[in-house]
């Protein structure tokens, strides 16, 4: 009975590098979410899939992010030429429906280090 | 545009003290509310939503419409009450946050 998982659990990463960000939802979830946290923050939405499509990316702040779940499971968030602004933890919640209407169900995070 | 707003980002009571976290919504639709709760070194889990009207672990919260807020209340605080709280609105399929409030509850 596993949650969502998430990996890496912490990332250390230099300023100008790519990082992959995985996320395994609970099986039978065709909902999937990426929210970023930054410190003393609430989530903020980045983007959702709703089986293989991004229903929604507006949330992704500029074209270094982008996301993919190409087989309507597994997704990964990906981030090019990193920022330390990039620092947070990014979290991904899976749910049955839409996150409006039914319950979202989080990892545990990705910690993100940007130097 | 949605936006939530929990004012307050500490909030310090006594045990058996009542509790209420304030949460404030600004949304041109019919929203759906929910609370989130994370306890130490646990993921966030949802508490409650508003259209059960249940209470969970004591707690209640009831949708305003007309002051547009979902107040979180509990009528005695207990130490494992103490946890990070945040609000969210649920409208075009995402969930929109606020900055969460820290409640602490002391012996």
């Amino acid at each position: 009975g596993a949650g969502v998982s998430q990996t890496p659990s912490n990332k250390v990463t230099e300023k100008g590098k790519y990082v992959e960000l995985r996320c395994d939802p609970i099986s039978g979830h065709t909902a999937l979410y990426w929210y970023r946290q930054s410190l003393g923050q609430g989530p903020e939405f980045l983007i959702y899939f709703q089986g293989t499509g991004a229903a929604d990316d507006s949330g992704l702040p500029n074209d270094r992010f982008f996301a993919v779940r190409p087989e309507g499971s597994v997704s990964t968030l990906k981030i090019q030429r990193t920022e330390r602004g990039d620092s947070a933890v990014y979290l991904c919640a899976s749910g049955v429906g839409a996150g409006n209407t039914g319950e979202l169900f989080f990892g545990e995070g990705s910690r993100l280090t940007v130097l | 545009a949605q936006r939530v707003t929990q004012p307050e980002k500490l909030l310090s009571v006594f045990k058996g003290a009542p509790v209420e976290l304030k949460c404030n919504y600004s949304y041109s639709g019919s929203p759906e509310l929910f609370w989130y709760v994370q306890y130490s070194r646990q993921r966030l889990q949802l508490l409650l939503r508003h259209i059960s009207r249940e209470s969970i672990k004591g707690f209640t919260a009831d949708l305003n419409k007309g002051e547009t807020s979902f107040h979180l209340k509990k009528p005695f605080a207990q130490e494992e009450d103490s946890a990070m709280y945040y609000c969210a609105l649920g409208a075009a399929s995402k969930l929109t946050f606020g900055t969460g409030t820290r409640l602490q509850v002391t012996l």
